[in-house]
């Protein structure tokens, strides 16, 4: 049973529009992850956060933002959505690695028309 | 900065062994990953290795482990059609965070 939980699993929304995926998870992970997926498999770091009020952008530049206001919730933000936003996008929490790796959510799928 | 690899792709028989192969560039990973993802879900941990293991068995899964060389495997015995999924190597290396290979889709053929 997941206990990180991502909303809406599917999207399909016109270019220009602003959308908010939602990630929030229930074990109290201070560590939480965005990650976008390409059709061919490969996974991109794209935000991350170790805590409360901290942010960080990952690997792969990406126009969306992120916030961590409570521990629990990471959301991610398009201002205005352009059809090279299409993926898939993970988000996954933990405690630092260690024997429990991190725990994904089951992805927003997104198209962006 | 740290490089995970993997083969793409990998077809088998059911009932056959499947293996699949990761090579990593960081000698500092502390912990290793098995990830499993099927279609249209997220990402699910099957198992884990520490460094200083050689080998872990977990009922079908065996993870070897060969640092010298750099190499990571996990071998499914006895494949089954709902062993059909993509597999994600990971470790931690000295990154803070995980750092993924890029997946390699296994098919099960009947």
């Amino acid at each position: 049973e997941a206990d990180i939980y991502q909303t809406p699993r599917y999207l399909v929304i016109g270019t220009g529009k602003k959308i908010t995926l939602e990630c929030s998870q229930t074990m109290g992970h201070d560590k939480m992850y965005w990650y976008q997926q390409d059709p061919g498999m490969e996974l991109h770091l794209i935000h991350y956060s170790y805590g409360v009020n901290s942010t960080e952008k990952g690997d792969l530049s990406s126009e969306s933002t992120v916030s961590r206001i409570r521990t629990e919730h990471f959301p991610l933000t398009l201002e205005s959505a352009r059809p090279s936003h299409t993926s898939q996008y993970l988000c996954a929490s933990s405690v630092g690695g260690g024997v429990y790796g991190y725990t994904f959510g089951s992805g927003t799928r997104l198209t962006v028309v | 900065g740290e490089d995970v690899e993997q083969s793409l792709f990998l077809s088998v028989r059911e009932g056959d062994s499947s293996v699949i192969n990761c090579t990593y560039t960081d000698s500092s990973s502390t912990y290793l990953y098995w990830y499993k993802q099927e279609p249209g879900a997220g990402l699910q941990l099957l198992t884990y290795i520490f460094s200083n293991m050689d080998m872990k068995q977990d009922q079908r899964l065996t993870v070897l482990l060969n640092k010298k060389d750099k190499h990571l495997s996990l071998r499914i015995a006895d494949t089954q059609t709902g062993d059909s999924a993509i597999y994600f190597c990971a470790d931690t290396g000295s990154a803070r965070q995980l750092t993924f290979g890029s997946g390699t889709q296994l098919t099960v053929l009947p």
